[in-house]
């Protein structure tokens, strides 16, 4: 089985300021990555998908990088709507999340 | 607008058993692989099964595999989760996702907003 591990598990940062998180994959998952946010008592959101291709109507202050083990999530200029927790997931074989990373706002 | 929602959760007891559903809307239901992902009180996501569009392909995590039954009625653009023998450890917030188009595996790109299950004597 594939794992995902992210870092780091919280994150506090302030507005304006440029946040990235790392996924990191125990096997080769090529692009197969995907970014979601949730917030709380909401179901998760899609962010970001083949590791670098932002969905539809998703803010161009994300952005997703990586391949192969090592991701990366940046939000270039934290907003107070950014609170959450980030999940990160494999699609190549079967699938697998990351056990989130909580971004507080300062 | 694409929507999918969940209903069938509760509370049930160790051993029992339990029927989900995950109704879709907005979108041709017949033509989407859906899964179900579950998220444990405080915890992160598990992916659970996954039906493909037809209903010909199914598959499931090893922490259900034999106790739930994934199905779909196209005609009336349902997925069903049965799940027996029910566990402590199946205590969550159940969701249905749909996968990207003409893919099994792939991302999730809309969610419904969960049913809990709750599994206690």
């Amino acid at each position: 089985d594939i794992q995902m591990t992210q870092s780091p598990s919280t994150l506090s940062a302030s507005v304006g300021d440029r946040v990235t998180i790392t996924c990191r994959a125990s096997q080769s998952i090529s692009s197969w990555l995907a970014w979601y946010q949730q917030k709380p008592g909401i179901a998760p959101k899609l962010l970001i998908y083949k590791a670098s291709s932002l969905d539809i109507g998703v803010p161009s202050r994300f952005s997703g990088s990586g391949s192969g083990t090592e991701f990366t999530l940046t939000i270039s200029s934290l907003q107070p709507d950014d609170f959450g927790i980030y999940y990160c997931q494999q699609y190549k074989t079967y699938w697998a999340f990351g056990q989130g990373t909580k971004v507080e706002i300062k | 607008q694409e929507q999918l929602v969940e209903s069938g959760g509760g509370v049930v007891q160790p051993g029992k058993s339990l029927r989900l559903s995950c109704a879709a809307s907005g979108f041709t239901f017949s033509s989407f692989a859906i899964n179900w992902v579950r998220q444990a009180p405080g915890k992160g996501l598990e992916w659970v099964a996954v039906l493909s569009y037809d209903g010909s392909n199914e598959y499931y995590a090893d922490s259900v595999k034999g106790r739930f039954t994934i199905s779909r009625d196209n005609s009336r653009n349902t997925l069903f989760l049965q799940m027996n023998s029910l566990r402590s450890e199946d205590t969550a917030v159940y969701y249905c996702a749909r996968s990207e188009l003409g893919s099994l595996l792939s991302y999730f790109d809309y969610w419904g907003r969960g049913t809990l299950v709750t599994v206690s004597s």
